[in-house]
């Protein structure tokens, strides 16, 4: 059974470029998950989705990024325009049952922006 | 605000020399605590759940239990592949499932 893939697996881009990630969940799980991991501290919950409807987007830290999940299977992130602050880790990890916590993560996708 | 603390933020052993990770937490009410592995360039892998105070999981040399607090992984004889940041995490009872995650410690087994 394939895991949780995203693409890219790296990016650099400049501030004020647009960036997209994408995020291929484990087949089957209605859950999506995205968080951020910036460097010397915690992942962080950005948002959750349940099949194609955003359940929780309580960590969104502001309107340059945009979270859409077509037809509930693959998702995208996507950050207009990239600011520095933005540049760490984003993990994506797909459920089948939110209640059990135990979620399946990407590998990630290191953004750097300069 | 809940809290996950780690400690201690980075610990080297030499193989075969045991030891225990914390995990420490302050929240309003525990559903359940994770431990996850996660190695160079990947994403964390799970690997244990605990519900209740005086819970216990083992898979091969690892060992997760569980007090009212804080949470220890206890790391049995171990071996250079066992190299890895291990994370904590925590669900909060009466609200969203959304693990919070402390900030892991990062373990080094020497050979």
């Amino acid at each position: 059974e394939a895991g949780v893939t995203q693409f890219p697996s790296h990016s650099v881009i400049e501030k004020g470029q647009t960036v997209t990630l994408r995020c291929d969940p484990i087949s089957g799980h209605d859950n999506l998950y995205w968080y951020r991991r910036v460097m010397g501290k915690e992942i962080k919950f950005l948002l959750h989705f349940v099949k194609e409807s955003k359940q929780d987007e309580s960590g969104m830290p502001n309107n340059r990024f945009l979270a859409e999940r077509t037809g509930g299977t693959y998702s995208t992130l996507k950050v207009q325009p990239a600011e520095l602050e933005d540049s760490g880790v984003y993990f994506c990890a797909s459920s089948q049952e939110p209640r059990t916590g135990t979620q399946y993560f990407g590998p990630g996708t290191r953004l750097l922006v300069l | 605000e809940d809290q996950v603390t780690q400690s201690p933020e980075a610990l080297r052993l030499q193989e075969g020399e045991s030891s225990s990770l914390n995990c420490s937490y302050t929240v309003s009410g525990l559903r359940g605590l994770f431990w996850y592995r996660q190695d160079p360039g990947k994403g964390p892998e799970f690997l244990f759940t605990l519900y209740s105070a005086g819970e216990e999981k083992e898979k091969e040399r690892l060992k997760a239990t569980l007090t009212k607090k804080e949470s220890f992984l206890h790391i049995t004889a171990p071996k250079p592949e066992d190299s890895a940041t291990y994370l904590c995490a925590v669900q909060v009872s009466g609200g969203s499932y959304i693990p919070t995650f402390g900030r892991g410690t990062s373990l080094i087994v020497h050979p």
